[in-house]
């Protein structure tokens, strides 16, 4: 089983959709969540970290369920320019400090 | 733009030689991580680097190797280069202690013929 599991996609969405990408992750060492969003032969920038409260910025929301080691990201309204592979990442508790553990990603293409 | 640089942005190599890829960190950052993304996957963890000294690595062979200049500035090395090495490599550097908040570079597009 993958350390990072996501829905490869592609998601193929309207302008001013709502989507919605889930993640699970396999260690339960893990500590803390992160979604990146990557663009087409682009490094990765992240997006948000992502707490146990659930945590929003404008359109986005990011939330996770430890119990179930699940991770969500919902792109409300979404624009052409959230065209992107959007990253899952997890690092674990100990281990190599700086160890981001990254899913395969989940293509999103916003269309007019 | 994160302040992190790469070099070369593209290299073409056969089977069998190294390489040498370069990093320079955002300034004040004192800890650099080394990805490698192949096609279609997510960035795979290589090694870490903390003044000066390794501090944790993927799982990758000893052919790929790395150094950490007293500037921070950064190297990864691959010797006997193999066709799957060929991937977009990618190096973030983090402030000292926040090693969660990783800033990457563009990355150096590596093929191997």
């Amino acid at each position: 089983r993958k350390e990072v599991e996501q829905d490869p996609g592609p998601f193929n969405v309207p302008e001013g959709a709502t989507v919605a990408f889930n993640c699970t992750y396999s260690n339960s060492a893990s500590q803390s969540f992160f979604w990146y969003r990557q663009d087409c032969r682009k490094e990765p920038k992240l997006l948000m970290s992502v707490y146990s409260s659930g945590n929003e910025d404008g359109r986005f929301t990011a939330q996770l369920n430890r119990a179930s080691q699940y991770i969500s990201l919902l792109i409300r309204d979404s624009k052409l320019s959230d065209s992107a592979t959007y990253l899952c990442v997890v690092k674990l508790n100990g281990g190599s400090q700086g160890n981001l553990i990254f899913g395969k990603g989940t293509k999103l293409s916003v269309k007019p | 733009e994160t302040g992190v640089t790469q070099s070369p942005t593209h290299l073409i190599k056969t089977r069998g030689q190294q390489v040498t890829l370069r990093c320079s960190s955002q300034s004040g950052h004192n800890t650099v991580s080394w990805y490698q993304q192949a096609l279609g996957q997510g960035p795979q963890f290589i090694f870490q680097y903390y003044r000066e000294e390794e501090n944790g690595r993927g799982n990758f062979p000893p052919r790929f190797s790395g150094l950490q200049f007293p500037n921070y500035s950064s190297e990864l090395n691959v010797n006997a280069l193999e066709l799957d090495d060929s991937a977009l490599y990618l190096c973030a550097s983090s402030p000292s202690g926040r090693v969660d908040t990783q800033y990457f570079g563009p990355g150096t597009r590596l093929t191997v013929l």
